[in-house]
């Protein structure tokens, strides 16, 4: 079956501008996950949503913000870009059932994400 | 969460198995161990998680020592393709939290030929 998809994978924006990220789970999958990657910082969580309401807030400027779609499809969208919003974003997806533990995370390939 | 703790480099000779350690002495009981790796500009690929048995998969090993404070990821037989960041990650499963991952900063595996 498809894997996570994200679009587009690679974005040049200018400082100020906004930008929206997609991501398309694996079907089924109703959690999603969002992440940056810097080189300084590493992966940290952004948030979490599932069956359309956030879970979960990583620590991250009201800049950023997410929704997600009654198709699990998500979004996620920065305002007012800055220089350091430069970054791989990556999406994962789970598939979760109350009987037996957590499975495990699918990420897909991310989107590089440029501003100068 | 519990932190985890990696060394951030390691060597291994292609063919030969790969061992790598993590410790979590602060596990709590109800906390998994999960393993995770990057491969240069990809997305990070689940490898394997256990909870206090070891546990084999086609990709690897994870064995756990019995008092949960620490594990080792076992590769096998490591190829070049193996080379990668490795993720050792400690979470509870499930809960409210169960989608947020806590990636420290991994082991970077060198496979050489």
């Amino acid at each position: 079956k498809a894997g996570v998809t994200q679009t587009p994978r690679y974005l040049i924006k200018t400082r100020g501008q906004q930008v929206t990220l997609s991501c398309s789970p694996i079907s089924g999958h109703r959690s999603v996950s969002w992440y940056q990657q810097t080189p300084g910082q590493g992966l940290q969580f952004l948030f979490e949503y599932f069956s359309e309401t956030q879970r979960n807030k990583g620590n991250f400027p009201g800049r950023f913000s997410g929704r997600q779609f009654s198709n699990s499809r998500s979004e996620m969208n920065v305002s007012t870009l800055e220089l350091g919003d430069s970054a791989l974003y990556l999406c994962a997806s789970s598939l979760e059932v109350r009987w037996r533990p957590r499975t495990e995370a699918f990420f897909g390939q991310g989107t590089r994400l440029t501003v100068v | 969460d519990a932190k985890t703790t990696q060394p951030p480099s390691m060597d291994c000779a292609e063919g030969r198995a790969a061992n790598l350690p993590c410790n979590h002495s602060t596990i709590s009981g109800n906390e998994y161990v999960y393993w995770y790796r990057q491969i240069h500009s990809q997305g990070p690929q689940y490898i394997i998680h256990g909870l206090k048995n070891n546990e084999t998969n086609e990709m690897a090993s994870l064995i756990i020592t019995e008092d949960r404070k620490s594990s080792t990821l076992i590769l096998p037989h490591a190829t070049l393709r193996d080379t990668a960041v490795y993720y050792c990650i400690v979470r509870v499963a499930p809960s409210s939290n169960t989608g947020k991952l806590i990636f420290g900063q991994g082991t970077t595996l060198q496979v050489k030929p």
